[in-house]
């Protein structure tokens, strides 16, 4: 079974410019929630998206987004590019997003915001 | 405000000895804990889980335990190998938060030859 696919694996942008991120779960998984990792941060949740809705959300400004197709892939967007927006931005799947399942990571997609 | 902590930013084991990964919370309607473990340019892989009704959960080499009065966790490796070097990580849940897990900062664990 193949895993969580994370695209593209590295970007670079420069400030003020916006960026499109993209995650594939694991194929039957329902439930994907994005993170954000910056190094002493730990990882830090954005949003987490199911059936295509969004059912919770982290304490990030409005201009990190994201959506959910009908085939559970999505996308995270992020507009108006900050510095500090420099980070590891991991997406995860699992299959019925209860609180008790754990997620199954992506290898992630480094951003770099010069 | 940190609700998950791992006080030891890195820990050093002999192979072969036992490795002790600690972490504390401080958000009390938490009843659920897993592990992770992180690779360089990887993901974070599961590792093991344990619910606030259990209070030791074991999968080979990996056991964790969890004391809720003192809002304790801990995970033990034995015997460590070169391989387990790695980040670990603690995360905790509840109902309340849905599929929002919160994450400590990670523990550095370096497993020496």
């Amino acid at each position: 079974k193949a895993g969580v696919t994370q695209t593209p694996r590295y970007l670079i942008k420069t400030r003020g410019q916006q960026v499109t991120l993209s995650c594939s779960p694991i194929s039957g998984h329902r439930s994907v929630s994005w993170y954000q990792q910056t190094p002493g941060q730990g990882l830090q949740f954005l949003f987490e998206y199911f059936s295509e809705t969004q059912r919770n959300k982290g304490n990030f400004p409005g201009r990190f987004s994201g959506r959910q197709f009908s085939n559970s892939r999505s996308e995270m967007n992020v507009s108006t590019l900050e510095l500090g927006d420099s980070a590891l931005y991991l997406c995860a799947s699992t299959i019925a997003g209860g609180y008790n399942s754990p997620l199954h990571f992506g290898n992630g997609t480094r951003l770099t915001v010069t | 405000d940190q609700q998950v902590k791992q006080n030891s930013p890195s820990l050093s084991v002999q192979e072969g000895r036992i490795s002790i990964l600690n972490c504390d919370y401080t958000n009390s309607m938490f009843d659920y804990f897993l592990w992770y473990k992180k690779y360089p340019a990887e993901g974070p892989t599961f590792l093991i889980s344990i619910s606030s009704i259990k209070d030791k959960n074991e999968d080979g080499r990996f056991t964790v335990f969890l004391n809720k009065s003192a809002k304790h966790l801990s995970l033990h490796i034995v015997p460590s190998q070169p391989g387990d070097s790695a980040v670990y990580f603690c995360a905790a849940s509840s109902d309340n938060y849905g599929q929002n897990f919160v994450f400590g900062p990670g523990t550095r664990l370096s497993v020496l030859p």
